[in-house]
């Protein structure tokens, strides 16, 4: 069966200092992976999607950006944290076809100080 | 663009009653499936029931049920015999858009009243 790991699961950071966020998905191939971020009260608003190994798409301009240097492994990084990064970030794949849902991570709860 | 709209930012039932948890959404595509997820305390995203929008039939997952109108762009969920694990913050979502990525609404919170 399929699973996805995602760690730390909190995490808190000065303003200034660098982040890495890492997922891996295991018992599937070539799967899309997403990073979600969710607010405090608010929806899912999606960052970043990958189809592919080095294949990365952005969705909202910010702080952030996205890597994927493995078939099943998804990082969100940033040089510099601001404030505003605080919230609640969720990794997720798909096996990319229509009728595929997301599978979610346990996600990580990043607090900025 | 995609959008889904909840219009209900919280709701409460009691115990064994129904409750219906509105969503609407907008999209250009023809083919496109809607999901319902769940989001507990724990955080977790539990996926609930999905819907194809070509199948008329409304889905159904044990006490969870969909009211999916097409034409009106209305897919609603309805829980029957609502028990107190069905409280959480419940998200409506939409698979239109490029590659298939999800669009969600801002979610309903859910309480469920011994």
């Amino acid at each position: 069966s399929q699973t996805i790991h995602q760690w730390p699961a909190t995490l808190v950071q000065p303003v200034g200092s660098p982040l890495s966020l890492e997922c891996t998905v295991e018992g599937t191939s070539n799967p899309n992976l997403y990073w979600y971020r969710q607010a405090a009260g608010r929806g899912l608003q999606l960052l970043f999607y990958s189809v592919g190994i080095g294949q990365i798409s952005s969705e909202v301009p910010q702080n952030l950006s996205a890597s994927r240097p493995q078939d099943r492994q998804f990082i969100l990084s940033s040089k510099k944290l601001l404030l505003s990064d605080s919230g609640f970030y969720l990794c997720a794949w798909s096996s990319g076809t229509r009728n595929s849902p997301l599978h979610f991570g346990n996600g990580t709860r990043l607090t900025v100080t | 663009a995609q959008t889904v709209t909840q219009s209900q930012p919280e709701m409460s039932v009691q115990e064994a009653e129904t409750v219906t948890l509105s969503c609407t959404y907008d999209t250009s595509e023809s083919d496109y499936y809607l999901f319902w997820y769940k989001q507990p305390p724990s955080r977790q995203m539990i996926l609930v029931i999905r819907q194809e929008a070509y199948k008329q039939q409304n889905a159904t997952e044990n006490r969870f049920s969909v009211n999916f109108q097409k034409a009106a762009k209305s897919f609603s969920l309805k829980i029957s015999d609502s028990q107190l694990g069905d409280a959480a913050m419940y998200f409506c979502a939409n698979s239109g858009g490029s590659n298939y990525k999800l669009t969600f609404g801002k979610g309903t919170l859910l309480t469920v009243n011994p």
